[in-house]
């Protein structure tokens, strides 16, 4: 079956402009993350949904970043007034509820000049 | 809070030569330890995990074994091939109840040369 996808997979912006990335997660997967990779580090957590609600969004740098599911499967990360400091990969994870597995899609290579 | 530290890299090997990456943890309670592989281009993979002390996960002849004593989850594979040239990141989630996220070290970069 299909696995995690992720659009665009590379975003080229300004600094100050306002940028969404989006996630499919796995079919039935009812738990979904927001990872932010910075070059040469391991990724870091951002947000967890289970189902539609955000059951922990404590990664959130700052209020900048807004991540929404409304209908529980597909996902959008919202980033305003983008600063050079946001570059990095973001990823998206995807996981049935209570499983342990992750699975991660490509990511999307966000740049801000 | 929860932490991991793995050895940095990067770490060059010959073909057929024994690898081991050294990974420890903090945390509260018992975490699921896993060990994700990043190969060139493609996307973050689950390679192995165990979930409570003892326990020793295994995949594609890469072992990893739970030490609760030490608080460790060290990779090792006897006989590395090119193929296994990759990105290798050590990570825990918290035990069961806490927050699902994966905390993870800061990835070690593994060459194999022919």
């Amino acid at each position: 079956g299909a696995g995690v996808s992720q659009t665009p997979s590379n975003k080229v912006t300004e600094k100050g402009k306002y940028v969404e990335l989006r996630c499919d997660p796995i079919s039935g997967h009812t738990a979904l993350y927001w990872y932010r990779q910075s070059l040469g580090q391991g990724p870091e957590f951002l947000i967890y949904f289970q189902g539609t609600g955000a059951a922990d969004d404590s990664g959130l740098p700052n209020d900048r970043f807004f991540a929404v599911r409304p209908e529980g499967s597909v996902s959008t990360l919202k980033i305003q007034r983008t600063e050079r400091g946001d570059s990095a990969v973001y990823l998206c994870a995807s996981s049935y509820i209570g499983g342990d597995t992750q699975y991660f899609g490509p990511g999307t290579r966000l740049t801000v000049l | 809070g929860n932490s991991v530290t793995q050895m940095e890299g990067p770490v060059t090997l010959s073909e057929e030569a024994f690898l081991t990456i050294n990974c420890t943890y903090t945390a509260t309670g018992y975490p699921s330890l896993f060990w994700y592989v990043q190969y060139p281009g493609e996307g973050l993979q689950l390679l192995l995990k165990a979930t409570k002390a003892d326990d020793k996960g295994s995949n594609k002849g890469f072992e990893a074994t739970y030490r609760k004593e030490t608080t460790s989850f060290h990779l090792e594979k006897g006989s590395v091939q090119v193929s296994d040239s990759a990105v290798y990141f050590c990570a825990l989630i918290g035990p069961q109840g806490g927050s699902e996220k994966l905390v993870f070290g800061k990835g070690t970069k593994l060459t194999v040369n022919p």
